[in-house]
């Protein structure tokens, strides 16, 4: 079993949508949270990263983790087409391995005009 | 300024032959990551470099994968006897050593190997 399991999607919606993506661990060591975005044939770009348990807003993009129950999830409020590409979670430890992170596989999200 | 650059954006290359990949990091960034991603796949982690030392290589899968850091920045990564399932796209990312900032990565384009 992955340590980090991310709904695989595809996803498409039409523009203007409000776009829920999830992953959920198992390891209870995770303690910080990343949402990357990639679009193709890029390198992973940093959307929004996290600490603690709670919702963090950054314009139309808001995170959200729950350590309780080890999901975490990021939403996209009026979806543009501009924000179609490959959305990665991901997870590090705090003090091992600093900076080392663990992966989901990726959502891809298609906004269509 | 300038992002993580990475060369050569594309490589093809013969089962068994060596290659070598190359990232040059943000200016600054002491700390300096490997990933490998496989079709459809997320990224998998290889090595950390903390300045020119790697205190972390549990991520390279064989003893064929080896990498180094010269002068705190530019790093190599050599994949010694190319096998078909090395055809990944290498990626390298760069962060601020400060604890706060490790987590901050910011990528490069990656190197996109093909081993036919």
């Amino acid at each position: 079993q992955k340590e980090v399991e991310q709904d695989p999607g595809p996803l498409s919606v039409p523009e203007g949508a409000i776009v829920s993506l999830n992953c959920t661990y198992s390891n209870s060591a995770f303690q910080y949270f990343m949402w990357y975005r990639q679009y193709s044939r890029k390198g992973p770009e940093l959307l929004m990263y996290t600490y603690s348990s709670g919702n963090k807003e950054d314009g139309r993009f808001t995170a959200q983790v729950d350590k309780s129950s080890k999901y975490i999830s990021l939403f996209i409020r009026d979806s543009q087409p501009s924000d179609s590409a490959t959305y990665l979670c991901a997870m590090t430890r705090i003090n091992t391995n600093a900076g080392k992170s663990t992966f989901g596989d990726g959502t891809t999200l298609t906004v269509k005009p | 300024g300038a992002g993580v650059s990475q060369s050569p954006s594309n490589k093809v290359t013969e089962k068994g032959k060596d290659v070598e990949l190359r990232c040059d990091p943000i200016s600054g960034h002491t700390a300096l990551y490997w990933y490998r991603q496989s079709l459809g796949q997320g990224l998998e982690f290889l090595i950390y470099f903390q300045g020119n030392s790697a205190p972390d290589k549990s991520g390279l899968p064989s003893d064929r994968f080896s990498a180094e850091r010269t002068g705190g920045s530019v790093s190599t990564l050599t994949i010694q006897r190319t096998q078909q399932e090395d055809s990944a796209v290498y990626l390298c990312a760069s962060s601020l050593a400060a604890a706060s900032q490790l987590y901050e990565q910011y990528f490069g384009p990656g190197t996109r190997l093909t081993v036919t």
